[in-house]
């Protein structure tokens, strides 16, 4: 089976613009989550979808949206990008409750 | 919410040593996952293991859940052991897949 994809792999915006990151999730596997990973912070938990609902949402603004398609790929959009937006951005599908397994990541640079 | 503590920080080792990395965990949990970063920020599977012990060539881990940790042994590493690793744990109120990290052990095996 094909690994969790994620594209695009590298991206350079400026302050106030927006950014879609999108992720493509293991054949069979419906649940689909968002993680930001950054020197500051560690990796922390943004959202989770499962069957197109999110199903569980982790401490960030706003600002930070996702969603997810019947084919269970994923997008994630940061409006209005803050400097320290930067960072990389991991993510990961599974079954139900079970491994989950990660892709390569989107590294986002905000100037 | 969960808390999640890696110790120690930063392990430096001559290759052929021994290691063990430790993961103490706040709460009960449902899932608990070992990964290795590698150095172009992926995070790869070593192990699932919310309770017992697995074996997975040179690396095992053993999780005591009623005492709340979790132990990674790395025997005769490698340089290729190099990077970080991560242990990640769900909690028992979570709802679906929500990942909490540790900050990580970052590892250096010197030829």
């Amino acid at each position: 089976k094909a690994g969790v994809t994620q594209t695009p792999r590298y991206l350079i915006k400026t302050r106030g613009q927006q950014v879609t990151l999108s992720c493509s999730p293991i054949s069979g596997h419906r649940s689909v989550s968002w993680y930001q990973q950054t020197p500051g912070q560690g990796l922390q938990f943004l959202f989770e979808y499962f069957s197109e609902t999110q199903r569980n949402k982790g401490n960030f603004p706003g600002r930070f949206s996702g969603r997810q398609f019947s084919n269970s790929r994923s997008e994630m959009n940061v409006s209005t990008l803050e400097l320290g937006d930067s960072a990389l951005y991991l993510c990961a599908s599974s079954t139900f409750a079970d491994t989950q397994y990660f892709g390569p990541g989107t590294r986002l640079t905000v100037l | 919410g969960i808390q999640v503590e890696q110790s120690p920080p930063d392990l430096i080792l001559q290759e052929g040593a021994n290691s063990t990395l430790r993961c103490n965990f706040s709460d009960s949990v449902n899932n608990l996952q070992w990964f290795h970063q590698n150095p172009w920020g992926q995070l790869i599977n070593l192990f699932y293991i919310p309770s017992g012990t697995k074996q997975n060539g040179r690396l095992s881990a053993t999780t005591v859940a009623t005492e709340r940790y979790s132990l990674l042994y790395i025997s005769s590493s490698q340089t290729t052991d190099s990077g970080v690793y991560f242990c990640a744990v769900e909690g028992p109120k979570a709802a679906g897949n929500k990942l909490t990290f540790g900050g990580g052990t970052r590892v250096l095996v010197k030829p």
